[in-house]
């Protein structure tokens, strides 16, 4: 089975620019859930995604979006970039709530 | 939502020593504990994991245990290695919420 993917793996914007991430879960995987990662600061949860819906959401600023498609692929979107936005972006996939496997991660970086 | 606190945030052993981290959370909902571990540029992957029918669970050199009583839970690492250097996350998840404590870095010493 291929692993998780996301695309692109680098990005580099300006401040007040938008941004569209994408991860494509495990097949069969349902679930996706997205993290922001920053040096020291662990995995911050972002939201999680089951069948096209928005399950559960972390506490992130109504500038950061995401949606869930029909083929469980996903798309998260920060709009109004600012310079504290820069980091490792991780998605993960489930089947039924249990393990993570996580992707790559896209590495964001605002100048 | 659930609410995961972990310690240290840092922990640097003798190879061959014991490394113990400790988590605690909140939601008593909460049912699964996964740990994972994160080399330097990679990925996180899980390591071991512990539901809460189970108090203690081993695989090798890793055990965890729980307590729900007292909501926390533990990853021991016995007969460290180098190559045990890394990040180390705990989790918590009430089936479709999953949250990640701050993270562990350990640092093994040859």
């Amino acid at each position: 089975k291929a692993g998780v993917t996301q695309t692109p793996r680098y990005l580099i914007k300006t401040r007040g620019q938008q941004v569209t991430l994408s991860c494509s879960p495990i097949s069969g995987h349902r679930s996706v859930s997205w993290y922001q990662q920053t040096p020291g600061q662990g995995l911050q949860f972002l939201f999680e995604y089951f069948s096209e819906t928005q399950r559960n959401k972390g506490n992130f600023p109504g500038r950061f979006s995401g949606r869930q498609f029909s083929n469980s692929r996903s798309e998260m979107n920060v709009s109004t970039l600012e310079l504290g936005d820069s980091a490792l972006y991780l998605c993960a996939s489930s089947a039924a709530g249990d393990e993570q496997f996580f992707g790559p991660g896209t590495r964001l970086t605002v100048l | 939502g659930e609410n995961v606190e972990q310690h240290p945030s840092t922990l640097s052993v003798q190879e061959g020593d014991s490394a113990v981290i400790k988590c605690t959370y909140s939601d008593s909902a909460s049912n699964y504990f996964p740990w994972y571990k994160q080399e330097l540029g990679k990925r996180p992957q899980l390591i071991i994991d512990i539901r809460s029918n189970v108090g203690e669970k081993k695989d090798q050199r890793i055990a965890v245990t729980l307590n729900k009583t007292a909501k926390h839970f533990s990853l021991h690492i016995t007969e460290t290695q180098p190559e045990d250097s890394a990040v180390y996350f705990c989790a918590a998840s009430n089936n479709n919420d999953m949250r990640f404590g701050a993270g562990t870095r350990l640092t093994v010493k040859p």
